[in-house]
């Protein structure tokens, strides 16, 4: 089993630029998150996602799109992407309901 | 706002020696987590107690969970060089579908 695999690792965008930060994950597990940390801190929840076509709102959700078409992905979206933005990005899926969570290495993403 | 605090902030140890950290809450919980991070990496999960439990053991990890002061304690036991992460708690609250994570405790044990 590969868990959760997040693409890509390393990533740098400019202001204004969108993209889309990819997660997937082959447990087959219903409930999967999306959460930024900043230096020093915590995670705090951005997105999360109770099963296949049902997405809601953590924390931080504002400037992030989610969807959830399937039960392995759940790819993560910068609209527009700001410097604010910059931070690591980790997905996590569990079994059912948020914990445990089995982890990605997670995506270091820079906004100049 | 971020539910646990983890104290100390930091903590610096010799390997063989204990090391306890501790994590606050703000609200009623279903269950209570902790996670190590290694640089760079991702978290994994540690331990789990539930909010009917009040003891739990895993190994060298022992955690308590006291719901009336709302907080937990982590004790890792004869540490080692391996152990030098960050540790996270994290509360599950009963509101809702949501894991709220604290600041963390980075944990160096020198060999």
């Amino acid at each position: 089993n590969a868990g959760v695999t997040q693409t890509p690792k390393f990533q740098v965008l400019k202001t204004g630029q969108s993209m889309t930060l990819q997660c997937a994950q082959d447990m087959n597990h219903e409930y999967m998150s999306w959460y930024r940390q900043d230096p020093g801190m915590g995670l705090r929840l951005i997105h999360y996602s109770v099963g296949a076509g049902i997405t809601d709102q953590g924390e931080v959700p504002n400037g992030y799109n989610v969807s959830r078409s399937t039960t392995e992905d759940f790819p993560l979206r910068l609209l527009s992407a700001a410097p604010s933005q910059t931070s690591v990005y980790f997905c996590a899926s569990s079994l059912q309901g948020p914990a445990p969570a089995f982890f990605g290495q997670g995506t270091r993403l820079t906004v100049v | 706002s971020q539910q646990g605090e983890e104290d100390p902030q930091a903590l610096s140890i010799q390997e063989g020696e204990n090391a306890t950290m501790n994590c606050s809450y703000k609200t009623s919980i279903n269950n209570l987590q902790w996670y190590r991070q290694n640089s760079g990496r991702g978290l994994v999960h540690l331990i789990l107690i539930r909010s009917n439990e009040r003891e739990k053991h895993s190994g060298r990890l022992r955690v308590t969970l006291d719901t009336s002061k709302k907080s937990s304690s982590l004790l890792i036991t004869a540490s080692r060089a391996a152990d030098t992460a960050s540790y996270f708690c994290a509360t599950h609250n009963n509101a809702g579908n949501m894991l709220t994570f604290g600041g963390g405790t980075r944990l160096m044990v020198k060999p």
